[in-house]
């Protein structure tokens, strides 16, 4: 399968634990996305990646939040000191480089902080 | 901040029935996209719209961009149960690769 993925697919955690997500982009694309979607929204731009350059965060990201691309390919999530409103599916995404790129996405992570 | 608004929120057709979905936008936007969710999956791309009154078709779909880059419609001929899903059209602003959402507009089809 060359698509996106992303682990693990459900979390459940207790408020106040850390969580990590990854996302495996497909295998070409230099462009990565987060975001994230809950219960009958659309999905929320977190923030991108040129490689590993992070070129753009959402004011959503509070600074409980981090992601990384340590070297350009996979990428993490990581939400520390959780809170009940973090729970929600965290999408990936992935293209190639150029203006407007069609993105691909993942089938997302399903975190539920209890 | 940018906005993007769609409507209707929920669609219930018969199937045969024609179904569109609209989308507004509180700025003029550089790029229009529509994804389409499945129940219980992801957003899959459907269609990209660049240019002002542009008009796309894929099958039954017939996709179009307003004149003035700020609205959208979705239009799906003689619906299929095959079509049940929300479809969510996404904007974007030159200067930023991120896409902003509308909220989609979920279509379910009597069979």
């Amino acid at each position: 399968d060359t698509g996106v993925s992303q682990n693990p697919r459900h979390k459940i955690t207790k408020r106040g634990q850390n969580v990590t997500f990854r996302c495996d982009p497909i295998s070409e694309h230099n462009r990565l996305y987060w975001y994230r979607q809950t219960l009958g929204q659309g999905p929320e731009f977190l923030t991108y990646f040129q490689n590993e350059a992070q070129l753009e965060k959402s004011r959503l990201l509070s600074d409980r939040f981090s992601a990384e691309r340590p070297k350009g390919s996979f990428s993490t999530l990581e939400i520390q000191r959780t809170e009940q409103g973090d729970s929600a599916m965290y999408l990936c995404a992935s293209s190639l480089g150029g203006v407007w790129q069609t993105q691909y996405f993942g089938p997302g992570t399903r975190l539920l902080v209890l | 901040g940018q906005q993007v608004m769609q409507i209707p929120q929920y669609q219930h057709v018969q199937e045969g029935e024609d179904f569109t979905t609209y989308c507004n936008s509180s700025t003029t936007l550089s790029n229009i996209q529509w994804y389409k969710q499945r129940p219980g999956g992801h957003p899959v791309f459907l269609i990209q719209l660049v240019k002002s009154g542009e008009v796309k078709k894929q099958k039954r779909l017939t996709f179009q961009f307003g004149e003035a880059k700020k609205n959208s419609s979705l239009h799906i001929t003689a619906t299929q149960t095959t079509d049940v899903g929300t479809y969510f059209c996404a904007g974007g602003e030159g200067g930023s690769e991120k896409l902003v959402f509308g909220k989609g507009t979920k279509l379910t089809v009597n069979p």
